[in-house]
């Protein structure tokens, strides 16, 4: 098992390119969550998807839309990437609704 | 409003002494709490978690209490390894939604 897989690992953007991060697990999980993580920050939740054909947002929503395209796969989108979204992302997938499983983090730089 | 806190962001002990990680939370209504360990370039790993109904839990070298009077949980790591240096992140459950709250994280160094 792969468990959480995230692709790309690194992105460069500028200001205004689009772009989608991929997250996907195999462990059959419902749920899935994307996080952003800053320094001093912690991780904030963008964006959950509780099942399969759901989505809602988290607390740092603005500026990012979501698919969950199947039960495996969730992805985030930037439309119009600001230098404020640069982070590393992280995606995580659960079945307990506790105990999350994290990928590996894409690291996003906007210039 | 940050509803989960962890207020040191480093600490550094020696090898074979105890690390004791603190977190403080605001809400009464998190039913589960966490935490997570990272390392540079990785994701986060679940370390332990304890229930709102429990004030303690174990698993080998690793022990959380709960303090819910207080609003306080810790974790203590006995003995400590250089090999536990990483971030420790504390995390809260919100029972009604199941999303979890992160502090801001602890990095720890443990000294040979």
């Amino acid at each position: 098992n792969a468990g959480v897989t995230q692709t790309p690992k690194f992105q460069v953007l500028k200001t205004g390119q689009s772009m989608t991060l991929q997250c996907a697990q195999d462990m059959n999980h419902n749920s899935m969550y994307w996080y952003r993580q800053d320094p001093g920050m912690g991780l904030r939740l963008i964006y959950y998807s509780a099942s399969e054909g759901t989505t809602d947002k988290g607390e740092v929503p603005n500026g990012y839309n979501v698919s969950r395209l199947n039960k495996r796969e969730f992805s985030l989108r930037l439309e119009s990437a600001a230098p404020s979204q640069t982070s590393v992302y992280f995606c995580a997938s659960t079945e307990l609704s506790y105990e999350q499983y994290f990928g590996p983090g894409t690291r996003l730089t906007v210039t | 409003d940050q509803q989960v806190k962890q207020n040191s962001p480093s600490l550094s002990v020696q090898e074979g002494r105890i690390s004791i990680l603190n977190c403080d939370y605001t809400n009464s209504m998190f039913d589960y709490f966490l935490w997570y360990k990272k390392y540079p370039a990785e994701g986060p790993t679940f370390l332990i978690s304890i229930s709102s109904i429990k004030d303690k839990n174990e698993d080998g070298r690793f022990t959380v209490f709960l303090n819910k009077s207080a609003k306080h949980l810790s974790l203590h790591i006995v003995p400590s390894q250089p090999g536990d240096s990483a971030v420790y992140f504390c995390a809260a459950r919100e029972g009604n939604t199941g999303k979890l709250i992160f502090g801001q994280g602890t990095t720890l160094q443990v000294k040979p």
